[in-house]
């Protein structure tokens, strides 16, 4: 497909195990972010790539946190060490240029932490 | 400290009428504005966006207007249907004059329309 596809949809770990979170961007595209949305909120920022440099990851939560896209098209989100406060919905968005163009988001990976 | 805020958690609109959802932001920097759908399960859909060179944009049903000196923008959805339920988002970046990428968004107003 043309979308943004993220996978796994669903994921549930246990209290202290990691996990790897993969977005496919849009062919192309330059800048990708990833979000995380709890229940009720709206998507908070975590981290920005323009193509594979990641010039922004001032919304990680902590150091148990990190992302990657080392060629400038997958990126994967790592979070080790996984607590139940890190479990909410995490979304990607990819975008055609830098800046003042529309994010497109993927269907999310919604993460349980038990 | 919530830049973009949406004061309406829920609005409730009959079939055919208009549906208004506002946002508020406080950083002047913003100079681009967006309105997402969302619908439960799904990622936020892209719906309309807006340059702070206008103050109007319009796109079949939905048109998003910018005051700028109010800091606020506000989606107009006419005539509402009730394919349009669902959550609504709106987003700022202040990426061409501030080198601030990152879009901020606000917390959403789920729209319900009453058959």
């Amino acid at each position: 497909g043309a979308g943004v596809s993220q996978s796994p949809r669903y994921k549930v770990a246990k209290r202290g195990q990691d996990v790897a979170l993969r977005c496919d961007p849009i062919s192309g595209h330059v800048s990708l972010f990833w979000y995380q949305q709890a229940l009720g909120q709206g998507p908070e920022f975590l981290t920005y790539f323009q193509n594979e440099a990641q010039l922004d990851k001032s919304g990680l939560p902590s150091d148990r946190f990190f992302a990657e896209r080392p060629e400038g098209s997958v990126s994967t989100l790592k979070i080790q060490r996984t607590q139940q406060e890190d479990s909410a919905v995490y979304l990607c968005a990819s975008g055609a240029s830098s800046y003042n163009s529309p994010l497109h988001f993927g269907n999310g990976t919604r993460l349980t932490v038990t | 400290d919530q830049q973009v805020k949406q004061n309406s958690p829920s609005l409730s609109v009959q079939e055919g009428r208009i549906s208004i959802l506002n946002c508020d932001y406080t950083n002047s920097m913003f100079d681009y504005f967006l309105w997402y759908k969302k619908y439960p399960a799904e990622g936020p859909t892209f719906l309309i966006s807006i340059s702070s060179i206008k103050d109007k944009n319009e796109d079949g049903r939905f048109t998003v207007f910018l005051n700028k000196s109010a800091k606020h923008l506000s989606l107009h959805i006419v005539p509402s249907q009730p394919g349009d339920s669902a959550v609504y988002f709106c987003a700022a970046s202040g990426g061409s004059t501030s080198g601030t990428y990152k879009y901020i968004f606000g917390t959403g107003t789920r729209l319900k329309v009453l058959a």
